[in-house]
């Protein structure tokens, strides 16, 4: 079956850039996602592209996307401590089920 | 919105007995996703429904989980008998189905089986 995977830690000092990366087996994946859990939470939706962008910012989020490589990375800018949280990708892949298939999970840890 | 709403958020019960979680998902979300989390496996699809009709269980682990949704506002999950390697953080998810297909996570419930 189709597969997410990410690497499991990371660690950053507060005010560093933070990339988060993933790769994905579907080819065809039309919308990615990024999801955040603190502790004791459910997981928030952080932002997500369509298959067909190769970039989308928001705030201090950038999302990167290289179809042909199947490769989605997360930029956190000037990570705080409240960064810190395992981040989930998931892919939809054609979308005709509506099941998402998510990553382990890569746990941040920001160092102050 | 209220978001997701699931209870209870944590249940401590002992071997053998019927558990019980629940869950609202957001007005107007026409699809409802259950999950379960653990250290060990990770984060695991049971089941989900859309319209209130179950569409893939194949992820429910056993004949002792059951999931039913009688109505577009409520769903619950079913564990008779409970036993402790069901222990986990149980989650619901809902959708509204359409082309981005992002799913709206609940709190979650933590159960404990001893």
């Amino acid at each position: 079956g189709e597969d997410v995977e990410q690497s499991l830690f990371l660690s950053v000092r507060e005010g560093d850039s933070s990339v988060i990366n993933c790769t994905y087996t579907d080819s065809s994946s039309t919308y990615l996602y990024w999801y955040k859990q603190e502790p004791g939470a459910g997981l928030q939706l952080l932002t997500y592209i369509f298959s067909n962008m190769d970039m989308k910012q928001d705030q201090r989020l950038t999302v990167l996307l290289n179809k042909k490589d199947k490769h989605l990375s997360l930029r956190i800018a000037d990570t705080q401590t409240g960064d810190s949280a395992i981040y989930f990708c998931a892919d939809l892949g054609s979308g005709n089920t509506g099941k998402l298939i998510f990553g382990q999970g890569t746990t941040l840890q920001v160092k102050p | 919105d209220a978001g997701v709403i699931q209870s209870p958020r944590h249940e401590v019960t002992e071997m053998g007995q019927e558990v019980t979680l629940r869950c609202k998902p957001i007005s107007g979300h026409n699809s409802l996703f259950w999950y379960r989390q653990t250290m060990m496996r990770g984060l695991e699809l049971l089941i989900y429904f859309n319209n209130n009709v179950p569409i893939d269980d194949s992820g429910m682990p056993e004949d002792r989980f059951s999931a039913k949704m009688p109505n577009a506002s409520f769903s619950t999950l079913k564990i008779q008998p409970s036993e402790p390697r069901d222990s986990a953080v149980y989650f619901c998810a809902s959708s509204s189905g359409g082309k981005t297909g992002e799913q709206y996570f609940g709190p979650g419930t933590r159960l404990t089986v001893t």
